[in-house]
């Protein structure tokens, strides 16, 4: 049963650490893509990559956090330094990048993130 | 750019009984994809249904149906028999087809309460 895998699964950490969330996608998924949930905002993209390359950050707070994806099988999410409003739960969703009616994207079980 | 409307932050039904959760969106595209997702507890995301917008014929996935009409841009889901195990926030999405169409765009989610 193939699934994405997101860790840590639950981080606390004071504020102006560094925090770094991976995701595991699903073998044969070229597409990653992050998501943010909070009660204010709800689910928003922040970033989402095909064949590793960036397609569009422009969700992502440009000064504190970055997305990469160093090979096929890991995605990064970094926050540096974390402030207390990056507090919330953090998903990876993989899928191939098919325009076809079978193009689903899966979510991992997210990351939640307090920033005290 | 695309919006997602869910009109009801919250819903009830009893045990056994049928819950339609509504759902609005706005789009210039004659052409994409929709879907429910649902979130329980554990907060897991799971895809519940899909509906491509080139079908008429609303899409089914068990006691899960959707009725979904293009003109008017509504998308609901009606759940049948409803069970313990539905009790969830519930998601809708929509997604693009075109190239780079893949990232979703979610409406603000109705969370559903199941009664015994």
């Amino acid at each position: 049963d193939a699934r994405v895998t997101q860790t840590p699964r639950h981080k606390v950490t004071e504020m102006g650490q560094e925090v770094t969330m991976r995701c595991q996608p699903i073998l044969g998924h070229n597409t990653v893509f992050w998501y943010r949930q909070t009660m204010m905002q709800g689910l928003e993209l922040l970033a989402y990559f095909r064949n590793r390359a960036p397609l569009d950050d422009s969700g992502m707070p440009k000064d504190r956090f970055s997305a990469e994806m160093p090979d096929a099988t890991l995605a990064t999410l970094k926050i540096q330094p974390s402030e207390p409003r990056d507090s919330a739960v953090y998903f990876c969703a993989s899928g191939t990048s098919g325009t076809g009616p079978l193009e689903t994207q899966y979510f991992g079980p997210g990351t939640r993130l307090l920033v005290l | 750019a695309q919006t997602v409307t869910q009109s009801q932050p919250e819903m009830s039904v009893q045990e056994a009984e049928t819950v339609t959760l509504s759902c609005t969106y706005d789009t210039s595209e004659s052409d994409y994809y929709l879907f429910w997702y649902k979130q329980p507890p554990s907060r897991q995301m799971i895809l519940v249904i899909r509906q491509e917008a080139y079908k008429q014929q609303n899409a089914t996935e068990n006691r899960f149906s959707v009725n979904f009409q293009k003109a008017a841009k509504s998308f609901s889901l009606k759940i049948s028999d409803s069970q313990l195990g539905d009790a969830a926030m519930y998601f809708c999405a929509y997604r693009s087809r075109g190239e780079y169409g893949n990232k979703l765009v979610f409406g603000a989610g109705t969370i559903l309460r199941v009664k015994s």
